[in-house]
C-alpha cells in the first residue's frame, strides 16, 4: 500500500523559505493528486494545497502568494516550499495522497520558525 | 470559505457505548463532499469516511457517516478502546479552499 514520509529541516529562521519533501513508496506520484496540510500548535488542520504531475496545482488562497508545490518523478517525491515564513508558520506539516479526501497521510514533521 | 463547526469539543464515553459526533457547515457542502478522519497522537491521520457516508478501505462497520447539505454526523456504534482519539471532518471538492473542522476529542470516561 502507499506510504508517505515527510522530511526536511525542523528549524527555519523568520523571513526564510521552508522546504519539505514527501517521499512516496508503494505508488507513483505520476498518477493521482498529492497534498500538503499543516496543524499549528493547539489549532486545527489547514489545507495548504495539492498538485498533480500532469501539471495541475491548487493552493489555499490564504497562502497562495508564498507557496509552491512540485514533484520529482525520478525520485518519486513531491515538495513544499513556503517563503517569507514567520512564527505563525510553526506547525506540524503533513503530506497526503489525494486532492479532495486524503488517504493515506504521512506521520507529519514539526517545523519551528525561530531565530 | 466554508467553515465547519464540530460538536461537542470533547465527548467522554465508555467502551461499548455509542458515540455521535456532529459537523455543521456554514453553507451547503456540494455533492456531500465531506470526509471524516481519526487522529491519534504521533500517528498519521486516518481516513474513515468520504462522500459523507462511504467507508474507506479497511474501516470497521461500527463507523458510519450520514447527513447532507450543512449537517453531518459520524457515529461509532460500539466504542472499542482503540477508538479514543480526535476526529476531524473535512469538506472538499468544488468549494475551495478545502477546510477542516476544529476537531472533537473522544476520551474515555
Amino acid at each position: 500500500q502507499v506510504q508517505l514520509q515527510e522530511s526536511g529541516p525542523g528549524l527555519v529562521k523568520p523571513s526564510e523559505t521552508l522546504s519539505l519533501t514527501c517521499t512516496v513508496s508503494g505508488g507513483s506520484i505520476s498518477s493521482h493528486y498529492w497534498s500538503w496540510i499543516r496543524q499549528s500548535p493547539g489549532k486545527g488542520l489547514e489545507w495548504i494545497g495539492y498538485f498533480s504531475y500532469s501539471g495541475s496545482t491548487t493552493y489555499n488562497p490564504s497562502l497562495r502568494s508564498r507557496v509552491t508545490i512540485s514533484g520529482d518523478a525520478s525520485k518519486n517525491q513531491f515538495s513544499l516550499k513556503l517563503s517569507s515564513v514567520t512564527a505563525a508558520d510553526t506547525a506540524v506539516y503533513y503530506c497526503a495522497s489525494g486532492g479532495w479526501y486524503l488517504d493515506p497521510w504521512g506521520r507529519g514533521t514539526l517545523v519551528t520558525v525561530s531565530s | 470559505e466554508i467553515v465547519l463547526t464540530q460538536s461537542p469539543g470533547t465527548l467522554s464515553l465508555s467502551p461499548g457505548e455509542r458515540a455521535t459526533l456532529s459537523c455543521r457547515a456554514s453553507q451547503s457542502v456540494s455533492s456531500n463532499y465531506l470526509a471524516w478522519y481519526q487522529h491519534k497522537p504521533g500517528q498519521a491521520p486516518r481516513l474513515l469516511i468520504y462522500g459523507a457516508s462511504s467507508r474507506a478501505t479497511g474501516i470497521p462497520d461500527r463507523f458510519s457517516g450520514s447527513g447532507s447539505g450543512t449537517d453531518f454526523t459520524l457515529s461509532i456504534s460500539r466504542l472499542e478502546p482503540e477508538d479514543f482519539a480526535v476526529y476531524y471532518c473535512q469538506q472538499y471538492g468544488n468549494s475551495l479552499p478545502n477546510t477542516f473542522g476544529q476537531g472533537t476529542k473522544l476520551e474515555i470516561k
